[in-house]
This record gives C-alpha cells, structure tokens and sequence, in this order.
C-alpha cells in the first residue's frame, strides 16, 4: 500500500546533528516532490522543507535554513532530513509527507529531542 | 512568506451543530489552500484540498470555500469522531504555512 516511514529520531544535545530518514513504498517515488513537516510537542503544524522530484531543487522554512537540508535517494525510495547545529527549539515530531500524491500519505512520525 | 491566520484557536460545540473555521493569507493564494484535521497522537489527515475539493473517503458534512485571501471549512453536523484539531495550510507559493489551528472540543 501507499506509504511512508519515518526513522532516525532520538535524543541529541545542543549544537549536534541528526540525520532522518524517510521510506517510500507502494508508488512511484520519482514521479512526486517530497515534504517534511514538524510539530513541536502540544503546538502547531510547521512545514520545514521540499525536495523536488530529481533532487536538484530544495526549499526550506526560514527557521531551518543554513541549518537543514532535505534530500533524496531515488534508487532506494528515501528522503532524508540533515539537521545540524539543533537547538532545544528543534524539538518536534517530525514528519515525511507526499501532498502531491492523491492520498497525501503521512509517515507516523519520528521523535527529536534536543536537550543536554 | 505568506502569513495565515486561523481563527477561532477553539470552539465548543454538540453533536449535530454546524461549525465553521476560518483562515486568512496575507496576500491572494488563488484557490490553493488545503484542510487538515488531527488527532491526538496521530498524523494529520487531508480533509479538503484546493478550497473545496473533498478528499476521496472523507464525509460530504465537510466543506471548504473561498478564495483569494479568504477561506472557510465547514462541518454540517458534528459527528463523535469529529472532535479533533483542524489546519489549514496555503500551498500557493514557498515556504508553505499552516494556520495555528483550531481545536473542536465537545460542549
């Protein structure tokens, strides 16, 4: 079925890095521009980055730019989020998106905590 | 960036009423404003996508409308699995921005 994974969260202190993962299933991956979305813990939604469908264009929220860059594997289905230089502010559920795909599938959601 | 203000932040209400949200862009989207609601716990899920197109599986008591800068979604009657957290999001240009939410509660 149609659907999107998120992986690579966890606990990381101020001023690391973390890199996330998204895997894509069930559709034709290059055909679609992929998302990244975050929500920090009991507030909004916040749309963080975009990744065109061969990879060569990226657009990013201000609050992350310098910082993130979102890029994609499309031999193997997978979008990636490079966060460095994270602050406390980073903290959020972070979520892999496909709005241009009909059913706009979601990922679960992966966890970053920035905290020393 | 394209600012959207979503109002009201919350709202009570019973099974069975109409409940209407609202967003605005600081400047024209044309029609390109989506609908989310959510969950606790759970991934956002689209409602209504282009103002006024409705998601395949989702209930015809919901609705969008508007262009331009102003935007409505529109609950006909509340039903028990309704009572969630709504976004809408302008997908015009980038960098994409989602309203504050609002947040439907059961009176």
């Amino acid at each position: 079925q149609v659907q999107v994974v998120e992986s690579g969260g966890g606990v990381v202190q101020p001023g690391r890095s973390l890199r996330l993962s998204c895997a894509a299933s069930g559709f034709i991956f290059t055909t679609y521009t992929m998302h990244w979305v975050r929500q920090a813990p009991g507030k909004g939604l916040e749309w963080v980055a975009v990744v065109s469908r061969d990879g060569g264009h990226t657009f990013y929220a201000q609050s992350v730019t310098g910082r993130f860059t979102i890029s994609r594997d499309n031999s193997n289905n997978t979008v990636y989020l490079q966060m460095h230089s994270l602050r406390p502010e980073d903290s959020a559920v972070y979520y892999c998106a496909c709005p241009d795909h009909e059913r706009d599938p979601w990922g679960p959601g992966t966890r970053v905590t920035v905290s020393s | 960036a394209i600012q959207v203000t979503q109002s009201p932040s919350s709202l009570s209400a019973s099974v069975g009423d109409r409940v209407t949200v609202s967003c605005r862009a600081s400047q024209d989207i044309k029609s390109d404003l989506t609908w989310y609601q959510q969950k606790p716990g759970e991934a956002p899920k689209r409602l209504i996508y282009t103002t006024s197109n409705l998601q395949t599986g989702v209930p015809s008591r919901f609705s969008g409308s508007g262009s331009g800068t102003d935007f409505t979604l529109t609950i006909s009657s509340l039903q028990p699995g309704d009572f969630a957290t709504y976004y809408c999001l302008q997908d015009h240009s980038f960098p994409w921005t989602f309203g504050q939410g609002t947040k439907v509660e059961i009176k």
